[in-house]
């Protein structure tokens, strides 16, 4: 078990520029969120999958978001256009539904800076 | 919709001493878990305690215990025998226990610093 990862840990961007993040969760683990954090604050859900499925998406997920995982495996994140607002550190966390107990391990994160 | 509410931002304790970090939290399910997790400066967040809401005794591990109170709605973590190690930013959070998956909803945290 080689916990939950993140690629990259930083993102240097400029505004109006794509940028795209990528997680690899826990192997056994089915489930699958993303959450952005911003200084000072606690972390806030944006989405979710289990499995392959996106079975929930946050009001903060504007159009710009878009958020994939293909083979029910690692999962990334696309933002279009970046904007300031945009950086944040961005957070992965997975869990198992077979566990039955509903905890979620997260990665380190993926800390991004629009300028 | 559930909420979560950490109204101390900042907390210190001495080494070896007892520190009480407070929680509450809103919903209208019965069946829920609540987490406290710690995130150290510039690492990652990990779980530190949990407790099912259908639980009635209070979770511990370690040096860390919780004081669950469901009717009040609160949730708040003990450290005991605090070490320099436990300076972290703590957070409170809370998800339904359904069978599809489920969102964690944060407080804001608490700011923990252990000073010698």
């Amino acid at each position: 078990d080689t916990g939950v990862s993140q690629d990259p840990r930083h993102k240097i961007t400029k505004r109006g520029q794509n940028v795209t993040f990528r997680c690899d969760p826990i192997s056994e683990h089915n489930r699958l969120y993303w959450y952005r954090q911003t200084l000072g604050q606690g972390p806030e859900f944006l989405t979710y999958f289990q499995n392959e499925a996106q079975l929930e998406k946050s009001r903060l997920l504007s159009d710009r978001f878009s958020a994939e995982r293909p083979k029910g495996s690692f999962s990334t994140l696309e933002i279009q256009r970046t904007e300031q607002g945009d950086s944040a550190m961005y957070l992965c966390a997975s869990s198992s539904s077979l566990s039955g107990r509903e905890t979620q391990y997260f990665g380190p994160g993926t800390r991004l800076l629009v300028l | 919709a559930q909420t979560v509410t950490q109204s101390q931002p900042e907390m210190s304790v001495q080494e070896a001493e007892t520190v009480t970090l407070s929680c509450t939290y809103d919903t209208s399910e019965n069946n829920y878990y609540l987490f406290w997790y710690k995130q150290p400066p510039s690492r990652q967040m990990i779980l530190v305690i949990r407790q099912e809401a259908y639980k009635q005794q209070n979770a511990t591990e370690n040096r860390f215990s919780v004081n669950f109170q469901k009717a009040a709605k609160s949730f708040s973590l003990k450290i005991s025998d605090s070490q320099l190690g436990d300076t972290a930013m703590y957070f409170c959070a809370s998800t339904l226990s359904t069978g599809t998956a489920s969102k964690l909803t944060f407080g804001t945290g608490t700011r923990l610093q252990v000073t010698l």
